[in-house]
C-alpha cells in the first residue's frame, strides 16, 4: 500500500501568518491527492482535490500544490477557525487502499 | 441539503458483530459511491471500502476482507457497514462518506459529505 507521510506533526503559527504543510507519498500518486481539515469532535472537511483544486466553498486562502510524491498545503493568512488537524490522502485506484497521512496539527502560536 | 445521518453509538464484546447505518438525504442516493472510513481514538483516518449504491458492488480494503460487509437499501436511501469478529482495536469512530462529483466528473476516492460518525466500543 502507498504510505503517506506528513510533516511536521505539529505546526505552531500566529494568526495572520502563512502556514505550509507537507505530505510525501511512498510512490507516485500523480495528482490524485486530497487535503482534509478536521476539528475536534467533527468529521473531516474536504479542502483540496486533484492536488490543487479547491472544493466547493473553500476560501481562496487555502491552496495546494505538487504532483508525484511531494505535496504542499498552504494557508496564506491564518484565521482563528483554521486551527485544526490536516490530513492528506491519496486516491490512486491502483493499488488500493486509499490511504491518509497521520495528520498535522496546526496550533496557535 | 445533503445529509448523511448515522446510527448511534454501540458497545460490543470481542467476537461480536456490529452493523452501522448511514441514511442519505438531499441527493440521489444511487448516483454516488459511499465509503466507510474509521478513526481510532486520537488516531488518523483509515479507509475501509466502498459500495456502489446503484449496483450494490463493493470494494473492500484488504485489511478488512472477510470481516466487513457493505450493503444498501435503495428504498430508504441507507447504506450499511457490518464488521464481524470484533477486537478491541476495532474501537473507533466509523464514518460514512460520499464520493465527490463535480461538473459531471466523479472522483471515487475523494469524500465531500461525511456522516456525523458512530462510536463503536469493543470491550469485554
Amino acid at each position: 500500500e502507498i504510505v503517506m507521510t506528513q510533516s511536521p506533526a505539529t505546526l505552531s503559527v500566529s494568526p495572520g501568518e502563512r502556514a505550509t504543510l507537507s505530505c510525501r507519498a511512498s510512490q507516485s500518486v500523480s495528482s490524485n491527492l486530497a487535503w482534509y481539515q478536521q476539528k475536534p469532535g467533527q468529521a473531516p472537511r474536504l479542502l483540496i482535490y486533484g492536488a490543487s483544486t479547491r472544493a466547493t466553498g473553500i476560501p481562496a486562502r487555502f491552496s495546494g500544490s505538487g504532483s508525484g510524491t511531494e505535496f504542499t498545503l498552504t494557508i496564506s493568512s491564518l484565521q482563528s477557525e483554521d486551527f485544526a488537524v490536516y490530513y492528506c490522502q491519496q486516491y490512486n485506484n491502483w493499488p488500493l487502499p486509499y490511504t491518509f497521512g497521520q495528520g498535522t496539527k496546526l496550533e496557535i502560536k | 441539503q445533503v445529509q448523511l445521518v448515522q446510527s448511534g453509538a454501540e458497545v460490543k464484546k470481542p467476537g461480536a458483530s456490529v452493523k452501522v447505518s448511514c441514511k442519505a438525504s438531499g441527493y440521489t442516493f444511487t448516483g454516488y459511491y459511499m465509503h466507510w472510513v474509521r478513526q481510532a481514538p486520537g488516531q488518523g483516518l483509515e479507509w475501509m471500502g466502498w459500495i456502489n449504491p446503484n449496483s450494490g458492488g463493493t470494494n473492500y480494503a484488504q485489511k478488512f476482507q472477510g470481516r466487513v460487509t457493505m450493503t444498501r437499501d435503495t428504498s430508504i436511501s441507507t447504506a450499511y457497514m457490518e464488521l464481524s469478529r470484533l477486537r478491541s482495536d476495532d474501537t473507533a469512530v466509523y464514518y460514512c462518506a460520499r464520493a465527490y462529483c463535480t461538473n459531471g466528473v466523479c472522483y471515487t476516492g475523494v469524500f465531500d459529505y461525511w456522516g456525523q460518525g458512530t462510536l463503536v466500543t469493543v470491550s469485554s
